[in-house]
């Protein structure tokens, strides 16, 4: 198993609905969580980061935490064409923004 | 405004040789990281520094090696390289609240 799942995707979405990507984690004493993005050639990017359970907001993005369940999710709200990529969820087991256990991706299509 | 900047983009090696990639930033940032990504497989971590000298193994160390003389350099060294070294090298340089990768060297060991 491995220790960060997403589903590879591609995930199609309209312009201007709601994009949805879950990445779950097996090491329930995990801390952190974050959300890269990376176009096609190019280094991920920092987007969202998420310590605790809930809901976290920046822009169009929402990262959702649950912890008990062992999963955290990104909302990309109003899909703009722009926001096709590979969204890669990463995982720390301690507090910080150090050493990441990374998914393998899931790759968005945002359609006119 | 560049942040972290790997040597070269692109490179070619052959079976055997040593192979240095080099890793810069300018952000004073203490952590830095060496990671390979492959399809399918995301990013795996190599290895890791927490300050100059410092070095600890990541999930895929063998066949790799380190080196951190100075805080804003880091580099990962191939002592022998082998096909199964054919990847794309990410280094990140990550701060307490900022994080930046490199624009990524694609090796092709031959």
């Amino acid at each position: 198993q491995k220790e960060v799942e997403q589903n590879s995707g591609p995930l199609s979405v309209p312009e201007g609905a709601i994009a949805s990507l879950n990445c779950t984690y097996s090491d329930r004493g995990s801390q952190s969580f974050f959300w890269y993005r990376q176009y096609s050639g190019k280094s991920p990017e920092l987007i969202m980061f998420i310590y605790s359970n809930g809901d976290k907001e920046d822009g169009r993005f929402t990262a959702q935490l649950n912890k008990a369940s062992q999963y955290v999710s990104l909302l990309i709200r109003d899909s703009q064409p722009s926001d096709s990529a590979t969204y890669l969820c990463a995982v720390n087991r301690h507090v910080g923004w150090g050493k990441l256990q990374f998914g393998a991706g899931t790759q968005v299509v945002v359609t006119p | 405004d560049v942040k972290v900047t790997q040597s070269s983009r692109y490179l070619v090696k052959r079976t055997g040789e040593k192979v240095f990639l080099e890793c810069v930033q300018d952000m004073d940032h203490e952590n830095m990281f060496w990671y390979r990504q492959d399809p399918g497989l995301g990013l795996r971590l190599i290895y890791f520094s927490y300050d100059v000298k410092m070095k600890e193994k990541g999930d895929i160390p063998e066949g790799y090696s380190v080196s951190r003389e100075k805080k804003e350099r880091f580099s990962l060294i191939l002592e022998s390289a082998s096909t199964n070294q054919t990847s794309m090298y990410l280094c990140a340089s990550i701060g307490d609240t900022e994080a930046f990768f490199g624009q990524g060297t694609r090796l092709t060991v031959v």
